[in-house]
């Protein structure tokens, strides 16, 4: 399997540019998971679906982030407008199964990272 | 809330010295505990894990045990390579007991530079 693929991997754009990230997941996976990284902020979920239906958008920052999940091979993350402050390198995630935590010990399912979107917004 | 924390980096080694990176946690319930590694230009892989206290996860010589007395998972290796270079993430799934969620919790990573 090619992993998780995403693109473009370098955006530079301009403050109030409309910026659109991809995310292809690995096939059969049923999760798909939204990071963005930056030095201030380290790693931060934004999005997680789950076969495609939004679970938990708590991490997005404000109404200018946007995601979508029209299928299971596909997402994107949409800023619009985008500003400055947004500049990071966004990952996206897969994984197969759910988790099931619990007292004697729970089981987890790898999360498999995509290598990200650097972006840039001047 | 749940949470993570790891110490400062960088931390820079010479080929074959001892390493330790620290992570303390703050969770309900019964988290498991990883730890993901970030080689320059990548994604984050998963190194090991464990789900369960006095669990010890172990790959590619690195070792880490989940001591929920002192909510501890430290990271050691004993001789480290210069291709150990990365920055190096400390994790818990988002515990919920009795329920069940693929979440993580991530520290702020630590970057690890060993020197030849």
């Amino acid at each position: 399997d090619a992993g998780v693929i995403q693109s473009p991997r370098h955006e530079v754009t301009e403050m109030g540019q409309e910026v659109t990230l991809r995310c292809k997941p690995i096939s059969g996976h049923d999760y798909l998971f939204w990071y963005r990284q930056t030095m201030m902020r380290g790693l931060e979920l934004l999005i997680y679906f789950n076969n495609n239906v939004p679970i938990d958008d708590s991490g997005m920052p404000e109404d200018r982030f946007s995601a979508k999940m029209p299928n299971a091979s596909f997402s994107t993350l949409k800023i619009q407008p985008s500003e400055p402050r947004d500049s990071a390198v966004y990952f996206c995630a897969s994984s197969l199964g759910q988790a099931k935590p619990g007292l004697a010990g729970g089981t987890y399912n790898e999360q498999f990272f995509g290598p990200g979107t650097r972006l840039t917004v001047l | 809330g749940d949470s993570v924390t790891q110490m400062e980096g960088p931390v820079t080694l010479s080929e074959e010295a001892f390493l330790t990176i620290n992570c303390t946690y703050t969770a309900t319930g019964y988290p498991s505990l990883f730890w993901y590694v970030q080689y320059p230009g990548e994604g984050l892989q998963l190194l090991l894990k464990a789900t369960k206290a006095d669990d010890k996860g172990s790959n590619k010589g690195f070792e880490a045990t989940y001591r929920k007395e002192t909510t501890s998972f430290h990271l050691e290796k004993g001789s480290v390579q210069v291709s150990d270079s990365a920055v190096y993430f400390c994790a818990l799934s988002d515990p919920r007991y009795g329920g069940a969620t693929n979440k993580l919790i991530f520290g702020t990573g630590t970057l690890l530079a060993v020197q030849p």
